[in-house]
């Protein structure tokens, strides 16, 4: 099994950097997703890292340490659309394609 | 974004009842899923297929069943609801490969009276 902790609740202003953590145990890894979903709304693929660094995608980037059982997801010039919960998920080896969600953090874009 | 569609969107039922929910693609994609999302439980693995007519079940598969008889369709049914099982109910697909990213459906909130 998986146990994957993130931050509930996270607040930023408009227009900063802001770093959701996530931390997770398994006893084989095989990749780490982060989706974006908005209230009463399906969620949306973010990045994916399979291998230790940083993934760079316009404002969001994703970095992973495989040995710490760590991942972040960086947010750069936030802006209020950017008020969301963020979900890590990952997969374990072997498990069929299955993802083990956490709960999600839900951040709030400040003016 | 993916082609996926879910039906119905919202559903209200009584307990005791039987449900079924539809998530259609039209991607072809090779493998189908049907999460529950609960406040702070996060997306729960129901059941998931990875094929037509091969299905396995996840995490939270008591009280559900799955059917995958056409690539495009997965069905959920609830034989017999209860008001456990009301929720938020996505769909999700993935295609082999080596990142195999899941995409999701809108969604369904079912409420079971």
């Amino acid at each position: 099994g998986q146990n994957i902790d993130q931050p509930t609740e996270m607040t930023a202003t408009e227009g900063a950097i802001v770093q959701i953590n996530c931390t997770y145990q398994t006893s084989g890894f095989n990749g780490l997703f982060w989706y974006q979903q908005h209230a009463g709304e399906a969620p949306t693929f973010l990045s994916y890292n399979v291998l230790d660094g940083l993934e760079e995608k316009g404002r969001f980037s994703s970095f992973l340490s495989r040995s710490k059982g760590y991942s972040y997801l960086l947010l750069k010039e936030l802006q209020m659309k950017d008020s969301a919960s963020y979900l890590c998920a990952v997969r374990e080896a072997g498990s069929a394609r299955q993802l083990t969600f956490g709960s999600g953090t839900q951040l709030t874009v400040l003016p | 974004d993916a082609g996926i569609t879910q039906s119905p969107r919202h559903k209200v039922t009584e307990t005791g009842t039987p449900v079924t929910l539809r998530c259609h693609q039209t991607e072809n994609h090779r493998y189908m899923y049907w999460y529950r999302q609960d406040p702070g439980h996060g997306l729960r693995l129901i059941h998931y297929s990875y094929g037509v007519k091969d299905t396995d079940k996840g995490e939270v598969s008591d009280g559900y069943s799955v059917s995958r008889s056409k690539t495009e369709d997965f069905l959920l049914t609830l034989e017999s609801a209860t008001s456990s099982q009301t929720s938020v109910y996505f769909c999700a697909i993935s295609q082999r490969g080596r990142q195999e990213t899941q995409y999701f459906g809108p969604g369904t909130r079912l409420l079971v009276l």
